[in-house]
């Protein structure tokens, strides 16, 4: 079964410009997290997903971050415009239910670097 | 705020040895616990978890962790770790009111030198 798909694995950009990530979860999980991990930090939660609605989002830095999951599957997380303090790794998750005790799988994140 | 702790960044051992990481919580009620694991170059991935019953709980590898409720803890160990045990290791707290919203502590980097 392939796990937690994201996309691209290293973005660089300049500081102001857009950023776009991918997520594909695991099929059959209707849970999907996004997370930005900063160096040194454990990962921290940027909005969560239930199907195609977000029922968590507010830790988003909403004037610049935003989000979507069209139909419920996939995800994309978009920065615009980007600052420098934005460097971190971004990692989006999936889990089969949205309640307490249940798993959530990871994909590889996507280190972005603002500079 | 409420948190989950993690002491000791760093951690550098010799295989054989025995390890311990700290992992303390600051959330009231009933809380899932879980130990994530990420090793050089890959994802994140669960090492263990505690939902209820017995506060033992035995993961993948040789690790264990114990739940004590009255300390808010949930340190892990392994008798004796080898060198593929070099990750980052991460505890996560699904507090009670937090709708499934993981909350993870600052990890901790363990080496372990053959």
């Amino acid at each position: 079964e392939a796990g937690v798909v994201q996309s691209p694995r290293y973005k660089i950009i300049e500081k102001k410009q857009p950023v776009a990530f991918w997520c594909n979860p695991i099929s059959g999980h209707n849970t999907l997290y996004w997370y930005r991990q900063n160096l040194g930090q454990g990962p921290e939660l940027l909005i969560r997903y239930e199907n195609e609605e977000a029922v968590d989002d507010s830790q988003l830095p909403k004037d610049r971050f935003s989000a979507e999951r069209l139909k419920g599957v996939d995800s994309t997380l978009k920065i615009q415009p980007a600052e420098l303090g934005d460097s971190a790794v971004y990692l989006c998750a999936s889990s089969l239910e949205s309640v307490g005790n249940t798993e959530a799988f990871f994909g590889q994140g996507t280190r972005l670097t603002v500079v | 705020a409420q948190s989950v702790s993690q002491h000791n960044h760093h951690v550098i051992l010799s295989e054989a040895a025995s390890l311990e990481l700290g992992c303390n919580y600051s959330y009231g009620g009933t809380v899932n616990l879980f130990w994530y694991v990420q090793y050089p170059g890959q994802h994140l991935q669960l090492l263990l978890k505690y939902f209820s019953g017995d506060p033992l709980v035995k993961g993948i590898k040789g690790f264990e962790a114990e739940f004590i409720k009255s300390k808010f803890s949930f340190n892990l160990r392994k008798p004796s770790v080898q060198w593929s045990d070099t990750a980052e290791y991460f505890c996560a707290v699904n507090p009670p009111y937090g709708n499934n919203r993981l909350a993870f502590g600052k990890g901790n980097q363990v080496v372990v030198i053959p």
